[in-house]
C-alpha cells in the first residue's frame, strides 16, 4: 500500500533560517505529490504540488522537487517567517484511470519559527 | 469568497449521545469528503460522496454515518460517540475524483470532545 514519512517534529528555527523537512514516499504506481500547511485552528491549505518525476512545486517561497530516484519530496524554503509557524503535512495521491483516488497523508511536521 | 464552512468550530458531546457535524461548500463541487485527525496524528478519510453516492472506507467504524441531502450539504453522524472519537473533524471537497490536477479543499474543522 501507500505511505508517506515525514520527519519528525517538533522543529523550531530562528526567524530567516533555512528551512528542510523530509518526505518520503512508497506508492505502487506513479503519485502526484503535495504538501498541506495547517495554521493554527484552521484547515488545511495546498502549498504546493507536483505531479510527475523532476518537477517542481513552489509558491510563498517554498520549493520541493519530485524525485523518484530517492521516492521523496522534501520541503525547503531559504529564509523562513514568524509567519511560517504551523503544522506540515506531505501527501501522496496515485494516478489512475479508475478514479476515486484518495489522499495519503504523513503525521505532519509541526515548526515554530522564534523571532 | 466560494469556500467550504463547517460548524459548529466546537462541538462538546456526552458519551454515547448522539452527535452531528455539518459541512456546507460554496464551491458546487461534485465531490465532498470526511476526515478525522487525532491529535498529532494524520488526516484519515473516513468516508466521501461523489454526488449522490456514498462510498465508506473499509475501516471506518459502523458508528459513522454521512448523509448528504444536496450538493452543498453533507453531515457526519456519529451514532454513539465513544471516548475515543474525540478529535479533529475536517470536510473537504473536490471539483470530481479522478485528474492528477484535481484538488481537495478543507474546512477549518470542527474539534469534537466527549465528556
Amino acid at each position: 500500500g501507500n505511505s508517506v514519512t515525514q520527519m519528525e517534529g517538533p522543529v523550531t528555527l530562528s526567524e530567516e533560517a533555512f528551512l528542510t523537512i523530509n518526505c518520503t514516499y512508497t506508492a505502487t504506481g506513479y503519485p502526484s505529490l503535495f504538501w498541506y500547511v495547517q495554521y493554527p485552528g484552521e484547515g488545511l491549505q495546498l502549498l504546493l504540488k507536483a505531479t510527475k518525476a523532476d518537477d517542481k512545486g513552489s509558491n510563498k517561497g517554498f520549493e520541493a522537487t519530485y524525485r523518484k530516484e530517492t521516492t521523496s519530496f522534501h520541503l525547503e524554503k531559504g529564509s523562513v517567517q514568524v509567519s511560517d509557524s504551523a503544522v506540515y503535512f506531505c501527501a501522496l495521491r496515485e494516478n489512475s484511470n479508475f478514479g476515486n483516488e484518495k489522499l495519503t497523508f504523513g503525521t505532519g511536521t509541526r515548526l515554530t519559527i522564534i523571532p | 469568497d466560494a469556500m467550504v464552512i463547517q460548524n459548529p468550530r466546537y462541538q462538546v458531546t456526552q458519551f454515547g449521545k448522539p452527535v452531528t457535524l455539518s459541512c456546507s461548500q460554496t464551491l458546487n463541487h461534485n465531490v465532498m469528503y470526511w476526515y478525522q485527525q487525532k491529535s498529532s496524528q494524520a488526516p484519515k478519510l473516513l468516508f466521501h460522496y461523489y454526488d449522490k453516492d456514498f462510498n465508506n472506507e473499509a475501516d471506518t467504524p459502523d458508528n459513522f454515518q454521512s448523509r448528504r441531502p444536496n450538493t452543498s450539504f453533507c453531515f457526519l453522524d456519529i451514532r454513539s460517540p465513544g471516548l475515543g472519537d474525540a478529535a479533529m473533524y475536517l470536510c473537504a471537497t473536490s471539483r470530481d475524483l479522478a485528474s492528477s490536477y484535481n484538488e481537495q479543499f478543507f474546512g477549518p474543522g470542527t474539534r469534537l470532545t466527549v465528556l
